[in-house]
């Protein structure tokens, strides 16, 4: 499959402290993205990272692109217990940027 | 602005019974459409997508089909459900890759459809 593995598959911190996920995949793309769930919901769409880049920045979030190791880290900086969701990255392929593969997702909990 | 509509919002369904889950989205022209079905707990799987009218890529057979009668209608089919066809199915929708370098914008996600098959 296009898309490989996010770690963890679930991470629990307390509020305030940072929150890392890692996102690798295994094809050339053209995007990343990342996106977020709450429970029972929609995917909502946080931030979004070109090939060409290796950083970018939203507000509290930050993401990295390391296209030679294929993998995508999200960092959640002063976590809340509002951040409390479902985080997943997606990707294009380079050769059939149509279809968006998502990864199988990072559970967070962040406890008050 | 652009808005996507997904219905129903929750379905029990015999087993053997049909399906039939409909998507619009509103404020675009030609996007690009999606389903997809999300496990319990797990990821997204991506069920279909389509470039434009009547053009269906399927991404895993199974025992759903997929349909675009107009330019905003994006419908998920079963003729006869199974108990593995149990899920959180969501409908997304993106804007083409025409005129846009690199290639393509974020997904925007209707609410889910939860289909519970009894």
């Amino acid at each position: 499959s296009q898309q490989g593995e996010e770690d963890p598959q679930a991470l629990s911190i307390q509020e305030g402290e940072n929150a890392t996920m890692n996102c690798s995949y295994k094809t050339s793309i053209n995007n990343l993205q990342w996106y977020r769930q709450n429970s029972g919901r929609g995917l909502v769409h946080l931030i979004l990272i070109r090939s060409n880049e290796r950083e970018k920045h939203s507000g509290r979030l930050r993401v990295t692109l390391d296209t030679s190791k294929k993998s995508s880290s999200l960092l959640i900086t002063a976590s809340r217990a509002a951040d409390t969701a479902s985080y997943f990255c997606a990707t294009d392929a380079l050769t059939s940027y149509d279809k968006v593969i998502f990864g199988p997702g990072t559970s967070l909990s962040v406890i008050p | 602005s652009q808005t996507i509509h997904q219905w129903p919002a929750t379905l029990v369904q015999p087993v053997g019974s049909p399906l039939s889950l409909e998507c619009t989205v509103e404020g675009t022209s030609n996007p690009n459409l999606y389903w997809y079905r999300q496990a319990a707990g797990r990821g997204l799987q991506l069920l279909f997508y389509s470039v434009g009218i009547g053009q269906i890529s399927s991404e895993v057979p199974q025992n759903l089909s997929a349909s675009r009668p107009q330019d905003r209608q994006f419908i998920l089919s079963s003729k006869k459900l199974l108990l593995s066809d149990s899920g959180f199915y969501l409908c997304a929708w993106r804007h083409s890759g025409e005129g846009l370098t690199p290639g393509w914008t974020e997904a925007f996600f209707g609410q889910g459809t939860r289909l519970t098959v009894v």
